[in-house]
């Protein structure tokens, strides 16, 4: 049964760092790993996809890895806003997602 | 274009009554997933349908929860007797088809509240 585990659960950084948020996974058998961002009671927003043929993705100051045979992703914010201030989710999957319980980040300004 | 949409936003019920959550998918996607979360919590699978068969029902807690898509498109998930366990947040997501490699897009969730 895939489990989902992001480290850590909560964190705290003064605007401009360059933070990386954590996710591991139980079975290297997963096929794509999505990252999504949630802000207070909303729904989610897809940030990036890495297919099962891709190591990597990039969109804008986003950049998510994945490594299969570690179990492990990787979402690296560079230069981080007060904007980005949300709850990140990793989920995995092909077809249903199996979501980790998410990183709840703070950008101080 | 139109994402996802979801009603109501929010639903408030009495335990024991009977409720039904409305999802519109994107327009030709042929893939839609329901999940579940709850207060502090990444979502819960529960439900996804390729076409109008559900493909996976794994996710669903019990025979109370039931969700249809007669025309492949809108979908309804309905739960019997609702209990005060059931209150969470209810999300819809499409995708252009099911399967590995498809990225998913959420609905903004429906909130149920059971008193």
């Amino acid at each position: 049964k895939q489990e989902v585990t992001q480290i850590p659960a909560a964190l705290s950084v003064p605007e401009g760092e360059n933070l990386v948020l954590n996710c591991s996974f139980t079975d290297s058998a997963i096929y794509n790993l999505q990252w999504f961002r949630q802000d207070p009671g909303k729904g989610l927003t897809s940030l990036l996809l890495i297919q099962s043929s891709q190591r990597e993705q990039t969109s804008g100051r986003l950049n998510a890895s994945l490594d299969k045979s570690s179990g492990r992703s990787t979402l690296y914010i560079a230069a981080s806003q007060p904007g980005d201030s949300a709850t990140y989710l990793c989920a995995g999957g092909g077809g249903k997602l199996i979501f980790g319980q998410g990183t709840t980040l703070q950008v101080k300004p | 274009g139109a994402g996802v949409s979801q009603t109501p936003s929010n639903k408030v019920t009495e335990k024991g009554k009977y409720v039904e959550l409305r999802c519109d998918p994107i327009s030709g996607h042929t893939a839609l997933y329901w999940y579940r979360q709850s207060l502090g919590q990444g979502p819960e699978f529960l439900i996804y349908f390729q076409g109008t068969g559900a493909a996976d029902d794994s996710g669903l807690p019990n025979d109370r929860f039931f969700a249809v898509r007669p025309e492949g498109s809108v979908s309804t998930l309905k739960i019997q007797r609702t209990e005060r366990g059931d209150s969470a947040v209810y999300l819809c997501a499409s995708s252009p088809w099911a399967g590995e490699n498809n990225e998913q897009f959420f609905g903004p969730g429906t909130r149920l509240t059971v008193l």
